[in-house]
């Protein structure tokens, strides 16, 4: 059973401090892992994929993944109230049979 | 660019009913990945259609079904409604297979069961 796991929060931070998202993964042949963001009563967006060890960067946006310790991250940098949203951590398996597996993600609030 | 649509956007079925719920997805983009979401267990896979042949499937029972056509729309069917059936079902489409690809999503479809 392949699971990804995400603290639900809610997870409180100022605005203009740097937000901190966390995800943990069980499949250790995962090769694709994404951030989506949800708001409320909308779809998910996807706002970063990621392949190798190491951070990927994209404006504000920075995603960090350590395969050795089955761990995915995202840090948005100068928080903003529009930053207020759900994230999902997904994950794919390298033949993809499962599609994508993902975590029940955490709730962000941005404090104005 | 038009997005993904799917309709109907809101549905109330009973129980024992079959529902068919409908997915275009973006233009140029042949795989189409869908999605139940639900508050207890997340978002969880169903299957993928890419090329109109179903790539992956989920772990849900035989109730649940879909197809894809050769314009590359998709349909999802769920037969023999229950009540654990009422959740959104998401349609997501991209340009490659969904598992490496980046998925656009619809704004959903809303079962509910009663």
């Amino acid at each position: 059973q392949k699971e990804v796991e995400q603290n639900s929060g809610p997870l409180s931070v100022p605005e203009g401090a740097i937000a901190s998202l966390n995800c943990t993964y069980s499949d250790r042949v995962s090769q694709s892992f994404f951030w989506y963001r949800q708001y409320s009563g909308k779809s998910p967006e996807l706002i970063m994929s990621i392949y190798s060890n190491g951070d990927k960067e994209d404006g504000r946006f920075t995603a960090q993944l350590n395969k050795a310790s089955q761990y995915v991250s995202l840090l948005i940098r100068d928080s903003q109230p529009s930053d207020s949203a759900t994230y999902l951590c997904a994950v794919a398996s390298g033949g993809g049979a499962d599609g994508l597996t993902f975590g029940k993600g955490t709730h962000l609030i941005i404090q104005p | 660019k038009a997005g993904v649509t799917q309709t109907p956007r809101y549905l109330i079925k009973t129980r024992g009913q079959q529902v068919t719920l409908s997915c275009s997805p973006i233009s140029g983009h042949r795989s189409v990945s869908w999605y139940q979401q639900t508050p207890g267990q997340g978002l969880q896979f169903l299957f993928e259609y890419f090329s109109e042949t179903q790539r992956n499937k989920g772990n849900f029972p035989g109730r649940f079904s879909g197809r894809q056509f050769s314009n590359s729309r998709s349909e999802m069917n769920v037969s023999t409604l229950e009540l654990g059936d009422s959740a959104l079902y998401l349609c997501a489409s991209s340009l490659g297979t969904g598992v490496t690809g980046e998925l656009f999503f619809g704004e959903g479809s809303r079962l509910t069961v009663l």
